[in-house]
């Protein structure tokens, strides 16, 4: 069985810029969840995907967004990138069906915006 | 709203000591309480869970009891490792698919 697989490992990128961060869900996993955890700092919920659709959303601006694909992997994309967006970038993946809770990360993707 | 409140860190142990990290938390509803665990450089992993009160989560030697009355979720552990030096996160979920809130997690620092 697969985990949980996030792509870049590091990215360095220079504000106003746009990324596009990507997310292998773990095998059997129909939901998508992105958390951005700053350093020192929990992770904090920016939105999840069921299905191909937003499930709900974090406290985050609109040039936070993302995609689910029919395969459950998934995108977040970050447009006019500020220098506060620097952070770990962490996708989890779960079952939403059946009572199951746990949600499962990947290894996190490092953003500097410099 | 949700929120989890956690034990200030960094805490530093001897091998062999016992270990406690505190959790309380704040929920509208009944949520599932967990316990994550995030090694250097590492995303977060499930270390253990309960989905109601009085439940007791356990997993390597670590144990939590989901308390309503106290709206705690205390992790401890009788003997520490210097294996177990990570960083520890306390969240709550109110139901399947939601979102996850989290604590903002104590540093666990064990020498020999």
């Amino acid at each position: 069985e697969t985990g949980v697989t996030q792509s870049p490992t590091h990215l360095i990128k220079t504000r106003g810029q746009q990324v596009t961060l990507r997310c292998s869900s773990q095998s059997g996993h129909n939901t998508v969840s992105w958390y951005q955890q700053a350093l020192g700092q929990g992770p904090q919920f920016i939105f999840q995907y069921y299905r191909e659709e937003e499930n709900g959303r974090g406290n985050f601006p609109p040039r936070f967004s993302g995609l689910q694909f029919p395969n459950y992997s998934s995108e977040l994309n970050v447009n006019a990138l500020e220098l506060d967006d620097s952070a770990l970038y962490l996708c989890a993946s779960s079952i939403t069906s059946g009572g199951a809770y746990e949600q499962y990360f990947g290894p996190g993707t490092r953003l500097t915006v410099t | 709203g949700d929120s989890v409140t956690q034990m200030e860190g960094p805490v530093t142990l001897s091998e062999e000591a016992f270990l406690t990290i505190n959790c309380t938390y704040t929920a509208t509803g009944y949520p599932s309480l967990f316990w994550y665990v995030q090694y250097p450089g590492e995303g977060l992993q499930l270390l253990l869970k309960a989905t109601k009160a009085d439940d007791k989560g356990s997993n390597k030697g670590f144990e939590a009891t989901y308390r309503k009355e106290t709206t705690s979720f205390h992790l401890e552990k009788g003997s520490v490792q210097v294996s177990d030096s990570a960083v520890y996160f306390c969240a709550l979920s109110e139901s399947p698919g939601n979102q996850f809130y989290f604590g903002t997690g104590t540093s666990l620092t064990v020498i020999p």
